[in-house]
């Protein structure tokens, strides 16, 4: 299940099990998207990206959906296993400046 | 993917001393380097954003007197926490971009900063 605590959200999957993590962006005018895994202590690992001409994209066990209608974006990973286990973050990004905005960033826990 | 490196990964200081981290690009030349800071169980905060050869533009609420930003090469960035504190204590991270018009940047694995 998922749960909202006092700092990062945690998503909670049997492992095999698909996950879903979510993420609202703030800037309409953001027009490229990044996910990220970090894992304690590392920094950010880049997953997928997607443009705002698209709305769906698919990498290796990984599906990224935009809905630019209601700012949200998600990630689906397929057959979740341990090693997914970490923190995804979701970064926009507006082209004008090239700065990244990150989310707030959603712990994914997959269980035995 | 291209590789971005930073040192140290993990430094201790005293309280009043200055510490300074690297962040190099390996394989590539970096037109922009950004510096975020952690902290625990949170998102990722952009403090600056440095060109190479100019000076570093901060975030609202970052002291530029505090964390000063180096980017004199192509392949290198340093982010110098002066005068430390304990509150400085945090994760520092670093990312690079190749080039004008390419949105993606490339991260460091981060700066583990201890501050007693």
């Amino acid at each position: 299940g998922e749960s909202v605590g006092l700092h990062l959200p945690t998503l909670s999957v049997q492992e095999g099990d698909n996950s879903i993590i979510n993420c609202a962006y703030s800037n309409s005018a953001s027009d490229y998207f990044i996910w990220y895994k970090q894992e304690s202590g590392k920094g950010p690992q880049f997953i997928i990206d997607i443009r705002s001409n698209m709305d769906k994209r698919q990498g290796q066990r990984v599906t990224v959906l935009l809905n630019k209608t209601v700012k949200h974006l998600s990630l689906q990973i397929a057959a979740t296993q341990p090693g997914d286990s970490a923190v995804y973050f979701c970064a926009e990004i507006y082209s004008g400046t090239y700065k990244y905005i990150f989310g707030t960033g959603t712990r994914l826990k997959v269980l035995a | 993917g291209a590789v971005v490196s930073q040192h140290p990964s993990r430094v201790i200081c005293k309280s009043g001393t200055s510490v300074k981290i690297e962040c190099r690009s390996l394989d590539f030349q970096a037109t922009t380097m950004f510096w975020y800071r952690q902290f625990p169980k949170k998102s990722l905060m952009l403090m600056a954003t440095s060109n190479e050869g100019s000076k570093a533009t901060y975030e609202q609420g970052v002291e530029k007197d505090k964390f000063l930003i180096n980017h004199a090469s192509l392949t290198l960035s340093t982010l110098t926490v002066t005068s430390a504190h304990p509150e400085d204590s945090s994760f520092y991270i670093c990312s690079a971009r190749e080039m004008t018009g390419v949105a993606e940047a490339f991260f460091g694995q981060g700066t583990r900063l201890t501050v007693v």
